[in-house]
């Protein structure tokens, strides 16, 4: 496996449910991402981990639950959600210098849809 | 709150076409910006990350201008191809280190 991956690539689940997505990143990189994209929305950042240590969380509500074991995983636990929940997620991880230069390598994303 | 403008929302050009469009950005506290390209059911991926006013990138067919002193970025695409469908999107920094504030996209279709 090369770059970022993120599984499953498709989700349903009920309000009720409870489910993880996961991301890999074989890059090398310290910090990783999460992000959604809804519908006719701009990529929206969720949280930032920099050498597995959350550097930024941006208003999420605590339905959304990362997880970062080490580098190179990134988790999202997903607990009671809202059919506005329903979106594309989508992993990043990128080489953090204390810059802002170093670009973002992004997984395929997860299309989750709530019921 | 970070504004990011991007326009064209959307274009359709002829194979062939050269075609540009625009992100605009406050100007304050200027760190980098980056450009993005998504194609559909694929991964967004990196084109350029900007930091100097006047900075002018190239890769290929495609290629950028930034000019941070009055908050915009242009990007070029010479002689369009339909592999260049897609859409192009633009980040600025907001503020924090790694935290990048995404526009709406331009969506870009090129017709063969």
């Amino acid at each position: 496996e090369t770059g970022v991956t993120q599984t499953p690539r498709h989700l349903v689940m009920g309000m009720t449910n409870k489910k993880s997505l996961k991301c890999e990143q074989h890059l090398g990189h310290n910090a990783m991402y999460w992000y959604k994209q809804s519908a006719k929305k701009p990529l929206e950042l969720m949280f930032v981990y920099s050498l597995e240590e959350r550097v930024e969380n941006n208003s999420v509500p605590s339905r959304f639950s990362p997880e970062c074991p080490n580098s190179s995983h990134l988790f999202l636990h997903l607990h009671t959600l809202q059919p506005e929940d329903s979106a594309l997620y989508l992993c990043a991880s990128s080489q953090d210098s204390g810059t802002n230069y170093n670009e973002q390598f992004f997984g395929p994303g997860t299309r989750l849809t709530v019921l | 709150i970070l504004n990011v403008e991007q326009s064209p929302q959307s274009l359709h050009v002829q194979e062939g076409d050269s075609t540009n469009f625009t992100c605009s950005f406050p100007s304050s506290n200027f760190y980098a910006l980056h450009w993005y390209r998504w194609e559909t059911a694929k991964s967004p991926e990196a084109l350029f990350v900007m930091t100097l006013n006047g900075d002018e990138k190239k890769k290929g067919r495609i290629s950028a201008t930034l000019n941070t002193k009055e908050g915009y970025s242009y990007l070029y695409i010479k002689g369009s191809q339909p592999e260049d469908s897609a859409t192009y999107l633009c980040a600025p920094p907001g503020g924090a280190t790694n935290k990048l504030i995404f526009g709406t996209g331009t969506l870009l279709a090129v017709q063969p």
